[in-house]
């Protein structure tokens, strides 16, 4: 079965970029949703379709697919944005998401 | 306001059957388009889809459980049902339903989710 590979962790200064990676076998090919999840809360989508944000999402979440691997860029990072995120991709008519990875900003 | 709630027992036995409901409001699943998703996290765990209906009944289920689940749609109470049948302690998690769009393929609104804890 299809799978996603997803850093354990990302750790970041305040103000400054995260890059949170997802790869999988020729993902490029295929859509990926990012989800934010904070402590106890459910999950947030925050990227579809690569690259769209849902409305209400900050500006500063962004996101890219090419090759092997999808990209959530997160600029300017604040304090709130430490979360889980989750990647998802749709394989072989079914949904699937990534390890998650935590990013904590110091 | 599209909001979903789930709703089912706290506590199962090992072995039987497991059924969940998931209620929504502000959209139709008969609507071109809708589908509704449940997916679970066992504690200090990573998200596990489970299984996908959308509004012209086609279904889809995880490979690794797909012997086990079954999900329905009821358009009329605004529903959507799974059952996960032969309850195993590791199938302690909370279960969530999310709305989906088939073209943003992204579950964009996500229940608040219910703990289900299997143990004798």
């Amino acid at each position: 079965s299809y799978e996603l590979t997803q850093p354990p962790s990302v750790s970041v200064s305040p103000g400054q970029t995260a890059s949170i990676t997802c790869s999988g076998d020729k993902l490029g090919e295929k859509y990926a949703s990012w989800y934010q999840q904070r402590p106890g809360q459910t999950p947030l989508l925050v990227i579809y379709q690569d690259s769209q944000r849902p409305s209400g999402i900050p500006e500063r979440f962004s996101g890219s697919n090419s090759g092997n691997t999808a990209t959530l860029t997160i600029s300017g990072t604040q304090a709130l944005d430490e979360a889980d995120y989750y990647c998802q991709a749709w394989d072989s008519n079914a949904v699937v998401f990534g390890g998650g990875t935590k990013l904590t900003v110091l | 306001q599209i909001t979903l709630k789930e709703s089912g027992p706290t506590l199962v036995k090992p072995t039987q059957t497991l059924t969940l409901t998931c209620t929504f409001s502000g959209f139709s699943i008969s609507t071109s388009g809708v589908g509704v998703g449940w997916i679970r996290q066992s504690p200090g765990k990573a998200l596990e889809w489970l299984a996908l209906i959308y509004w012209l009944d086609d279904k889809y289920y995880s490979p690794s459980l797909t012997s086990r689940l079954t999900i329905t749609k009821d358009t009329s109470k605004n529903q959507v049902v799974l059952i996960m049948t032969n309850m195993d302690p590791v199938d302690t998690a909370t279960y969530y339903c999310a709305h989906r769009d088939k073209a943003r393929q992204g579950f964009d609104y996500w229940g608040q989710g219910t703990l289900v804890t299997v143990s004798s």
